[in-house]
């Protein structure tokens, strides 16, 4: 499969315990996104990398939150001290973006996602 | 603050019949539009794009439809059927490489 993965699919945890999710993009896809989807919502943009330089963060994205693509391959995102409100799919979508100018064309394509249920 | 929003939450149609999908935007900014379609456990999967440029663009069975004096975006799926049931979501963005910003969704039920 040579799409986009994440793991784990799903992640059940106790409120207060950290966890770490991880997602593998196309291989050739140099920008690299964090969602979160809640249950009957779009897709909410938590973050972004092109390369291994995180370009922009939301203000979704609190001090518990941290993400990192340190060889701007894989990127993973961690949670702190979850709470129940964290509970939520997390979704991680790539994309070429054209070096040296742009297509105006922006397709993300998006993982399966990690599931997480905070107790 | 700026918002992409679905006009209806559900829309069930017969199979074979054409199924419309809109989606109102209120970024006058946005110049590129994307449609995802999402079943059940999966993540969405990229249908059809548009440019603020273009006011028409057809795919596989599916045209989206660009009105931007009237912030309005629709999808056309022709001959609509079973495995076309899913979720919809029309998204946006006002660039190139920046994060989408999505409504949220249509549920498509396709009845045989």
């Amino acid at each position: 499969d040579t799409g986009v993965s994440q793991d784990p699919r799903h992640k059940i945890t106790k409120r207060g315990q950290n966890v770490t999710f991880r997602c593998d993009p196309i291989s050739e896809h140099n920008r690299l996104y964090w969602y979160r989807q809640t249950l009957g919502q779009g897709p909410e943009f938590l973050t972004y990398f092109q390369n291994e330089a995180q370009l922009e963060k939301s203000r979704l994205l609190s001090d518990r939150f941290s993400a990192e693509r340190p060889k701007g391959s894989f990127s993973t995102l961690e949670i702190q001290r979850t709470e129940q409100g964290d509970s939520a799919m997390y979704l991680c979508a790539s994309s070429l973006f054209p070096v040296g100018g742009t297509s105006g064309r922006n397709e993300q394509f998006f993982g399966p996602g990690t599931r997480l249920t905070v107790l | 603050g700026e918002s992409v929003g679905l006009h209806l939450p559900t829309l069930s149609v017969q199979e074979g019949d054409n199924s419309i999908i809109n989606c109102a935007y209120s970024n006058s900014a946005s110049d590129y539009f994307i449609w995802y379609k999402q079943e059940s456990g999966k993540g969405p999967q990229f249908i059809i794009d548009i440019r603020s440029n273009m006011d028409k663009r057809q795919g596989q069975r599916v045209t989206v439809l660009l009105n931007k004096t009237v912030k309005h975006l629709s999808l056309q799926i022709a001959a609509t059927q079973p495995g076309d049931s899913a979720v919809y979501f029309c998204a946006e963005n006002r660039g190139s490489g920046y994060a989408l910003n999505f409504g949220k969704g249509t549920s498509l039920l396709v009845t045989p």
